[in-house]
């Protein structure tokens, strides 16, 4: 069965510090990969995928995710946090029968 | 591109009504669409899939004569909620797919629903 484990449900970072947002995923077979940002009482806004290709995939406001297949890995990263990243930030992933599968989520709180 | 619509955004109803959610892709035809249900601080729970001119295919432990989804256009889907109880209070969010880019889905806004 797919999973997904996002380690860390609260990580708090101050204003300009590295954000890494931890994903792990379990599959069978080699899936599609996203992070989706939540902001409070909205729907949710997608950073970044990965579905072929390149391993490093950069998406909207800075963030990028690298796919380590050995790993089973897909974290997300941020150089310099700004206090609008402030968000819920989930993982997914599709093993390629349209549905996804998510994690619990990770809230991120950026500090002055 | 790729803009999803819900209405209405927030709705408070009294115990034992029914309210309908509609869900739209304003700028693209959505093969399939997702009905999802998220507690607060939870992740979301995929309720059910829909796909135009079909019956929805219920996640286990979803009452489909409760959740009741019609998907009768590429681009409008509706959630409703029957004899809501104040259980069902929570926040619904519909998401929407063409896939076209690696079944990836696009989300509407959210419906607070609030049962009295």
């Amino acid at each position: 069965a797919q999973s997904v484990t996002q380690l860390g449900s609260h990580v708090s970072v101050s204003e300009g510090a590295l954000v890494l947002l931890r994903c792990n995923y379990s599959s069978s077979v080699p899936p599609y990969l996203f992070w989706y940002v939540q902001y409070p009482n909205q729907g949710l806004q997608l950073l970044l995928k990965y579905t072929t290709g390149a391993t490093l995939v950069k998406g909207i406001n800075g963030f990028e995710a690298e796919f380590k297949k050995s790993e089973t890995s897909f974290h997300l990263t941020k150089p310099s946090a700004h206090m609008s990243d402030a968000a819920e930030y989930f993982c997914a992933v599709s093993p390629n029968n349209r549905k996804l599968i998510w994690g619990l989520g990770t809230s991120l709180a950026v500090n002055p | 591109g790729a803009v999803v619509s819900q209405h209405p955004s927030w709705v408070i109803c009294k115990s034992g009504t029914s309210v309908k959610i509609e869900c739209r892709s304003l700028d693209f035809q959505a093969t399939t669409m997702f009905w999802y249900r998220q507690f607060p601080k939870q992740s979301l729970m995929l309720m059910a899939t829909s796909n135009e001119g079909s019956k929805a295919t219920y996640e286990q432990g979803v009452e489909k004569d409760k959740f009741l989804i019609n998907h009768a256009s590429l681009t409008l889907s509706t959630l409703t909620v029957t004899s809501a109880h104040p259980e069902d209070s929570s926040f619904y969010i519909c998401s929407a797919s063409d896939y076209s880019g690696g079944n990836e889905q696009f989300f509407g806004p959210g419906t607070r629903l609030t049962v009295l």
